[in-house]
């Protein structure tokens, strides 16, 4: 997989639109991206993938410019709910081995 | 409704006991992994497994072994814990040979080795 950089924390308030954006300069041909969630004492959900351009779906937008060198997840007006870690993966998931980053801590404030 | 089950939930064990850990996944896929996480450290991947009977190191596979007897059951051992594998456990499973495609994780176990 990738490697991929993210910030490690970010914070906002409630009703805001939050950008996390992650770096992955040698990202692959077969490469896609995906995008997972993780709530403490829970394990990572799936929230996103995308493959180039835009992808929406109805938690979020990932937005991937041509060169695929970097993509941003964007969440719109985020809730005390989305206070979370996230995690951005470069890969061809199927055949490969998982790993992830640290990810970004979201920490949403009334 | 896709399925990843651990086990436990929480686990207390002592100090040179042989712990076993067990994911159960009911969506037929290939690819099972294990993983361990502590605060600050993200998710550590300590092994996996493409197949039946098929095992691959991770980043950390010290102290750990594996064993995926079945192709829906991939279990974690600690040959003899110690306190230093306290932690978060999370399993994971992904389908094979696609392009594309999401992990289902387990809800975690919390081992605790005391």
């Amino acid at each position: 997989l990738a490697k991929t950089t993210q910030p490690i924390s970010m914070d906002s308030y409630e009703g805001q639109e939050v950008n996390i954006t992650c770096s992955h300069n040698n990202i692959a041909t077969n490469d896609y991206i995906t995008w997972y969630q993780q709530f403490p004492s829970q394990g990572p959900r799936f929230i996103i993938q995308g493959y180039k351009t835009k992808v929406t779906n109805e938690v979020a937008s990932l937005f991937i410019p041509a060169d695929r060198k970097s993509s941003t997840l964007s969440l719109p007006r985020v809730s005390l709910s989305d206070t979370a870690v996230y995690y951005c993966l470069v890969g061809d998931i199927g055949f490969q081995k998982l790993v992830f980053g640290t990810g970004t801590r979201l920490l949403v404030s009334p | 409704d896709v399925k990843v089950t651990q086990s436990s939930r929480y686990l207390v064990k002592r100090t040179g006991e042989k712990v076993f850990l067990e994911c159960v996944q009911d969506m037929d896929h290939e690819n099972m992994f294990w993983y361990r996480q502590d605060p600050g450290l993200g998710l550590r991947l300590i092994y996996f497994s493409y197949d039946v009977k098929m095992k691959e190191k991770g980043d950390i596979p010290e102290g750990y072994s594996v064993s995926r007897e079945k192709k829906e059951r991939f279990s974690l051992i600690l040959e003899s814990a110690s306190t230093n594998q306290t932690s978060m456990y999370l399993c994971a499973s992904t389908v094979g040979g696609r392009l594309n495609t999401e992990a289902f994780f387990g809800q975690g176990t919390r081992l605790t080795v005391v």
